[in-house]
């Protein structure tokens, strides 16, 4: 078993909705993950990190976490065609084995 | 600050010759170093990561190999390429101290063996 996993979209959202990415896992240890945003043909870029239940919000960014679940989500509010990307999932641990991605379309 | 460099940008090789890809880190000592593969449309795969000079962990086996020979220098080779080998391969560096420390990558190679 994958020790992340996502639905790899494409998750197509029109400009100014919400876009809601979510993210298994399989290891009870892992404590915090981490989330990249990856446009296409570029390296991935850090754009959020949770470590405890709940919410946490940046800007138009809010990432949660249920360890009970077992999974993490991302929430883009007001999405912009700037945020069209692949967004990944990985727990922070020093392996950081990713998930294979969200592909997010924004319609403008 | 920190940065990372990683050559070259992009690469054409035929398959059966040999591949060698250099990543250097600036500003930062004894970090955690890293290299993945990214195959067309999927996921980033872990090839390889270091905690130290000399010290190398396979994650994959394959006809990769990953040498380490200064602390903030991580090359990856391989003797004969494979056609399977085509992909974008990123290196990374993150912290070595401290709990939660993100990967920051380099720019990326892509190679395509021919």
């Amino acid at each position: 078993q994958k020790e992340v996993e996502q639905n790899s979209g494409p998750l197509s959202v029109p400009e100014g909705a919400i876009a809601s990415l979510n993210c298994t896992y399989s290891d009870r240890g892992s404590q915090s993950f981490f989330w990249y945003r990856q446009y296409s043909g570029k390296s991935p870029e850090l754009i959020m990190f949770i470590y405890s239940n709940g919410d946490k919000e940046d800007g138009r960014f809010t990432a949660q976490l249920n360890k009970a679940s077992q999974y993490v989500s991302l929430l883009i509010r007001d999405s912009q065609p700037s945020d069209s990307a692949t967004y990944l999932c990985a727990p922070a641990d020093y392996k950081l084995s990713f998930g294979a991605g969200t592909t997010v379309t924004v319609r403008a | 600050s920190q940065t990372i460099h990683q050559w070259p940008a992009t690469l054409v090789q035929p398959v059966g010759s040999p591949l060698s890809l250099e990543c250097t880190v600036e500003g930062t000592s004894n970090p955690n170093l890293y290299w993945y593969r990214q195959a067309a449309g999927r996921g980033l795969q872990l090839l390889f990561y270091s905690v130290g000079i000399g010290q190398i962990s396979s994650e994959v086996p394959q006809n990769l190999s990953a040498s380490r020979p200064q602390d903030r220098q991580f090359i990856l080779s391989s003797k004969k390429l494979l056609l399977s080998d085509s992909g974008f391969y990123l290196c990374a560096w993150s912290e070595s101290q401290g709990l939660f420390s993100p990967l920051h990558f380099g720019n990326g190679t892509r190679l395509t063996v021919t």
